[in-house]
């Protein structure tokens, strides 16, 4: 069994704060993707990144940073300079491979950054 | 540009009327998944197909069925709404199982 742990459910900031979303997963699986997405108050899905249980290596895309820990079993999301524009429901989701793969997502976390 | 699309964007039908939402794509991907997400909650998958193989989830109940014409389109019906089956329905495509998905902007149902 696969399980995604968002233990934040609400987050609020101002603007130009740093922010780290938090992930923690369970799997038995070697082989496993982690992603994130951003679902803004229009509803739809943003993907935002996806990452293999073979590269531990963290991302930076812009202002966003992805830091992947297997030891810990967390895959930490953090916004740098946080902007109005990035408040919306952000989850973060697992996946393994195989006949029955399918994506399995955390509760989400809602950010609200302030003016 | 590529990508998915849903109509309607809100879909208001009656306790107990069948209604059908639609999900169109233009990435060409191997699978087409349902999502339901209610108020507050994370999406849960209803079914997916991979090419025509259709894939039930467990959970689903039986009055969510679904259709696959073709690569580009998938449809999902239900039967015979309730009110619990209020919610947003996502569709989302991938070029395989273990790809990203790209998602719809939903449908949101309303059940009245």
């Amino acid at each position: 069994a696969q399980k995604v742990t968002q233990a934040q459910t609400e987050i609020s900031v101002v603007e130009k704060e740093d922010v780290t979303l938090d992930c923690v997963y369970e799997t038995r699986d070697t082989t496993y993707y982690l992603f994130w997405y951003k679902q803004p108050p229009s509803g739809e899905l943003v993907f935002l990144i996806r990452r293999n249980s073979f590269d531990e290596q963290n991302e930076i895309s812009g202002r966003y940073s992805w830091n992947f820990q297997k030891s810990t079993s967390s895959f930490n999301f953090t916004i740098t300079a946080s902007q109005v524009v990035d408040s919306a429901v952000y989850f973060c989701a697992l996946m393994t491979p195989g006949a029955n793969s399918k994506l399995t997502f955390g509760k989400g976390i809602t950010l609200s950054v302030r003016p | 540009d590529a990508m998915v699309i849903q109509n309607p964007r809100y879909q208001v039908t009656q306790f107990g009327k069948p209604v059908t939402l639609s999900c169109s794509q233009t990435l060409n991907h191997n699978v087409m998944y349902w999502y339901q997400q209610k108020s507050s909650q994370a999406p849960k998958l209803l079914f997916h197909y991979y090419d025509k193989d259709f894939n039930n989830e467990a959970d689903t109940p039986d009055n969510f069925q679904s259709r696959r014409p073709n690569t580009s389109f998938c449809f999902l019906d239900i039967r015979s709404p309730g009110l619990g089956d209020a919610a947003m329905y996502l569709c989302a495509t991938s070029r395989g199982r273990t790809s990203g998905y790209t998602f719809g902007s939903g449908t949101r149902l309303t059940v009245v």
